[in-house]
Formats: C-alpha cells, structure tokens, sequence
C-alpha cells in the first residue's frame, strides 16, 4: 500500500512568515495530492488539490508544488497569520480508486 | 455551499453494543467513505463504497464492520460489537464525478466505548 511520510512533524513561525510542509509518497499511481487543515475537534478540511498533470497551484496565500518524479508535494503558506495555526495533512490517492492516505500531520504554529 | 451531514455528533456505548452512525452525503455525490481518526492520531480509511457496493476496504474494517446505503439518501456505518480501541472520531466523506475529487468530510462522530 501507499506510505506516506510528512515533515516535519511540528512548526513553529513568527507571525507574517512563510512555511513550507512537505510529503513524500511510494505509490507511483497516485494522481491526485491534496493537503487538508485540520482545527482541534473539527472536520479535516481541504485547503488546496493539484493533479499530476500540474506541477504547482496557487491560491492567495497558499501554493501547492508537485514533483512526481521524486515523489514529493509541498504545501507553502506565506504571510503566515495566528490563525492558520492548526494540524496540516497531506493525503494523496491513488489511481486507480478513490481512498486518501493520510500522512501524520503537522502541527503548525503562527506566533503573533 | 453543500455539506455532508453525520449524526450523533458523540456517541457513548458499552463494550459489546453495537453502534450505527449515520451519515448524509452531499446529494450529486456518487462516492462514499468512511474514515476514523483515533485522538492525536493521523486519518485512516476504513471504507470506500460506490454503486450500491464495497469498492475498497482496509484492514481495520473486519467483520464487526459494516456499510449501508439504505435509501436515496443515508450512509451507515454499523459496528456490531463494539471494543475500546473502536473509540476514536468517525469521518463520513463523499465526492462527486470526474474520478472522485473534492472530497467533503462530514463533521463527525465521537465514539467513546466504556
């Protein structure tokens, strides 16, 4: 099955920088690699997706870059605020069904 | 904007019991899921269940396990007999057409087992 590390595990920021998590992934059928933010006690949710066709994505102040080739993708936040404070995972799936596999989260904190 | 519905929000039962949670996907949706997240954990899938039927299971989804669709519109999840490790919140997901991307996640239920 697929194996997903994610690091590092936690993150600590100064208000207003940027921070970087990245996950790596084994299964080379994977085609779709979305990061998910999760609020304790709360639903994960999605923040952003890329497709293996793309290789980045960027929405305001996040980004996503893949390397499918290396088998990497990373999630990039810059101006980082107190509120994007939260546990971060990546989840890629695989081809040819639709179940996530979910790295072990990052912590991140934004200190204001 | 569209969200998938899960009741109870917690859930309480006797070791042994067996406990249903419900789920509503979104309504155009056409995949369905169930994932548990055991406290400080990460996310594990469970289940994945599309055209009336099981498309992928994994391990922790033995035969105390079970899914249902049984009308247009409810997701279950059954666990017959329940034990403590089955404490953990409970994840109900769907997603739609074009190879099932967009996944939503409900917003869960707390199952505690004493």
């Amino acid at each position: 099955g697929e194996n997903v590390e994610q690091h590092p595990s936690t993150l600590s920021v100064q208000e207003g920088d940027s921070a970087v998590i990245k996950c790596t992934y084994s299964d080379s059928a994977s085609n779709y690699f979305p990061w998910y933010k999760q609020e304790l006690g709360k639903r994960p949710q999605l923040i952003i997706d890329i497709r293996s066709n793309v290789g980045e994505k960027k929405d305001q102040r996040i980004a996503v870059t893949l390397n499918k080739t290396a088998k990497h993708f990373s999630l990039h936040i810059t101006e980082t605020q107190p509120e994007d404070s939260a546990v971060y995972f990546c989840a890629p799936r695989q081809g040819s069904n639709y179940k996530l596999t979910f790295g072990k989260g990052t912590l991140l904190t934004v200190n204001p | 904007e569209p969200e998938v519905t899960q009741t109870p929000s917690h859930q309480v039962t006797q070791m042994g019991q067996e406990v249903i949670l419900r789920c509503v996907p979104i309504s155009n949706h056409l995949y369905f899921y169930w994932y548990r997240q055991i406290l400080g954990q990460k996310v594990e899938f469970l289940v994945s269940f599309y055209n009336n039927e099981i498309s992928e299971k994994s391990e922790i989804f033995d035969d105390q396990f079970s899914v249902e669709r049984p009308d247009g519109s409810n997701f279950t999840l059954k666990i017959r007999s329940t034990k403590l490790e089955d404490s953990a919140m409970y994840f109900c997901a769907s997603s739609g057409t074009g190879g099932g991307y967009g996944y939503t996640f409900g917003s869960g239920t707390r199952l505690t087992v004493v």
